[in-house]
């Protein structure tokens, strides 16, 4: 069936050190993919998305990678702030119509 | 900034009673969402709405569970005889016909059945 799951369940970095967030994916079919920012008591955010169509896509202190050929897809955050302290979920979609999300990643940043 | 809102931010009911959680998506988005999240675990998606009609659903959104939206603004989504495992935060989520896949979520009704 089809998942989308998390390597690493948190992930402690230093204030100015680069993230990396990990995901695997397992639907083939899935033709967009996005990354989730959840504080604490709150909804989701969106941060970044990417087309499956594309390996690399960037915004602002965010970069997104797809491997297609291993179906794995990372978060890079750069410079890390204490105000990125949440839980990360990489989601797929497909058509648009049904977002199935990945199990989450916390990440700590260390002052 | 328009953004998602959500009513009430908590409802507690017994088990048994029909709930209707609200949401008021962005006034010109097309496509909505229901999603739940038990707490500590992931999102999981319910169903998506478009055009007055679901558009997909989950296998949890089974028949104890409804959408509507009733005017121009609203969307809710009624479990008709909840559980003790319905116990939940519930988020609705929108997005616009631009092309866009980015939803925007609301902050979320906590359901508590007792």
């Amino acid at each position: 069936g089809e998942s989308v799951g998390l390597h690493l369940p948190t992930l402690s970095v230093q204030e100015g050190d680069n993230s990396i967030i990990n995901c695997a994916y397992s639907n083939s079919a899935s033709d967009y993919f996005i990354w989730y920012k959840q504080e604490s008591g709150k909804g989701p955010q969106f941060i970044i998305d990417i087309r499956s169509n594309m390996d690399k896509r960037q915004g602002q202190r965010v970069t997104v990678l797809l491997n297609k050929t291993v179906k794995h897809l990372s978060l890079q955050i750069a410079a890390t702030q204490p105000g990125d302290s949440a839980v990360y979920f990489c989601a797929e979609d497909t058509g648009g119509f049904k977002t199935i999300f990945g199990a989450g990643t916390r990440l700590f940043v260390k002052a | 900034e328009p953004e998602v809102t959500q009513t009430p931010s908590h409802q507690v009911t017994q088990m048994g009673q029909e709930v209707i959680l609200r949401c008021v998506p962005i006034s010109n988005h097309l496509y909505f969402y229901w999603y739940r999240q038990i707490l500590g675990q992931k999102v999981e998606f319910l169903v998506s709405f478009y055009n007055n009609e679901i558009s997909e659903k989950s296998e949890i959104f089974d028949d104890q569970f409804s959408v509507e939206r009733p005017d121009g603004s609203n969307f809710t989504l009624k479990i008709r005889s909840t559980k003790l495992e319905d116990s939940a935060m519930y988020f609705c989520a929108s997005r616009g016909g631009d092309g866009s896949y980015e939803q925007y979520f609301g902050p979320g009704t906590r359901l508590t059945v007792t």
